[in-house]
């Protein structure tokens, strides 16, 4: 069964640094997503992405995230200026279309760790 | 945020026994529900879902149940079997949107 794979299953950077985390969706979606989960925390919804723009942001997603398809098969979320409270477990997914129709498929998940 | 609430954060069932697991939501445009499984060190699998249409939903042995009235759901899982073991999320959409809202989860553990 297709899957989504997110590299690096870890990430370690100091506080201050840019990070990128990289998804490859299943090939036949057309919906990208990023999510995350604070330890201990509920999994919580970032942003949407829909033919090359985004669809729906959330107030978690401020001006130091964002998202691009650089290519046609590669989602990423670069992180300008990492903090420490951006430490958590970093979820990309994508579907076919509507939930209702297509649910959710998630990768296993980026650590992300702010030092 | 607790629209979508999961007031047990652990189960324990034997094996072989009906696993239940509850969800409560309190925004009313939610109209679509799914459970996800986690295992550790792997993102959430999509398990079963339902419409705000319907009040039952079954695949083989999971069944879940929507209450609108009382805003309630339930997983049902019969019989429960080790490998259930997980912690199960429950998750709601509003007007066929995609953006899911998560409960905190409950960590089920079915023993043999």
């Amino acid at each position: 069964e297709p899957e989504v794979t997110q590299t690096p299953s870890h990430q370690v950077t100091q506080m201050g640094q840019e990070v990128i985390l990289r998804c490859v969706p299943i090939s036949n979606h057309l919906y990208f997503y990023w999510y995350r989960q604070i330890l201990g925390q509920k999994v919580e919804f970032l942003v949407s992405f829909y033919n090359n723009e985004i669809s729906e942001k959330s107030e978690i997603f401020d001006d130091q995230f964002s998202v691009e398809r650089p290519d046609g098969s590669n989602f990423t979320l670069k992180i300008r200026s990492t903090k420490l409270e951006d430490s958590a477990m970093y979820f990309c997914a994508s579907n076919r279309g509507r939930s209702y129709n297509s649910p959710l498929h998630f990768g296993n998940g980026t650590r992300l760790t702010v030092t | 945020d607790q629209q979508v609430k999961q007031n047990s954060p652990s189960l324990s069932v034997q094996e072989g026994r009906i696993s239940i697991l509850n969800c409560d939501y309190t925004n009313s445009m939610f109209d679509y529900f799914l459970w996800y499984k986690k295992y550790p060190a792997e993102g959430p699998t999509f398990l079963i879902s339902i419409s705000s249409i319907k009040d039952k939903n079954e695949d083989g042995r999971f069944t879940v149940f929507l209450n609108k009235s009382a805003k309630h759901l339930s997983l049902h899982i019969v019989p429960s079997q080790p490998g259930d073991s997980a912690v199960y999320f429950c998750a709601a959409s509003a007007g066929g949107g995609n953006k899911l809202t998560f409960g905190t989860g409950t960590q089920l553990k079915v023993e043999l």
